[in-house]
């Protein structure tokens, strides 16, 4: 168990749907990244939180958004869904979010847009 | 950006044999994190190791960060192994933890 908790673990939705995915980092980490795994992109950056401010952005595309609260949990908000955005995101935390910092992954959320 | 390349793509064995899957990068690295990614879908590390040598159990790993690559060892594999294995790194001049993951190296082991 890395102490990352992602809920829900598995989402069914339609297409034109938003979807809210909830990750609360292990005690004690102060940044929280998004990952998105699909079978065409494999495994990429989405965004950085760090202690409730955004750090970096990657490839994340504009109908989505995420937040990190003052309790440090995080939220990805996927609006008006598409098919290709089905895929399984990651959440991950680490202490301060410096470079050379080893990142702890939860165990995902299956999303499936039909 | 940088590139990262996994060899090779996919990799059967036999039970109890020993294999070695590389991680080859194209600049510099601030950070180098092996994972497992099981058949549930979960992301396990493995190993954190910028440079250098570590070893846990039945798995080690070396980095030479000055020529750009990393080798992940398994021995006597077990069938409970299989998955896919990413290597994933932070360039150099990147602020922050973004990590860059390889396509990995899909690993069966059959009994």
């Amino acid at each position: 168990d890395s102490g990352v908790t992602q809920t829900p673990k598995h989402l069914i939705t339609a297409t034109g749907q938003r979807v809210t995915l909830r990750c609360s980092p292990r005690s004690g980490d102060l940044s929280v990244y998004w990952y998105q795994q699909s079978l065409d992109q494999g495994l990429q950056f989405l965004i950085q939180y760090y202690n409730g401010e955004e750090r970096a952005k990657g490839n994340i595309l504009e109908r989505f958004s995420a937040q990190q609260f003052p309790d440090l949990h995080s939220e990805l908000n996927l609006s008006s869904l598409e098919l290709g955005d089905s895929a399984l995101y990651f959440c991950a935390s680490s202490m301060g979010g410096w470079a050379n910092e080893k990142l702890f992954f939860g165990s995902g959320t299956q999303l499936s847009v039909l | 950006g940088i590139q990262v390349e996994q060899s090779p793509p996919d990799l059967i064995l036999q039970e109890g044999a020993n294999s070695t899957l590389r991680c080859n990068f194209s600049d510099s690295v601030n950070n180098l994190q092996w994972f497992h990614q099981n058949p549930w879908g979960q992301l396990i590390n493995l190993f954190y190791i910028p440079s250098g040598t570590k070893q846990n159990g039945r798995l080690s790993a070396t980095t030479v960060a000055t020529e750009r690559y990393s080798l992940l060892y398994i021995s006597s594999s077990q069938t409970t192994d299989s998955g896919v294995y990413f290597c994933a790194v932070v360039a150099g001049e990147t602020s922050g933890s973004r990590l860059t993951f390889g396509e990995g190296t899909q690993l069966t082991v059959n009994p």
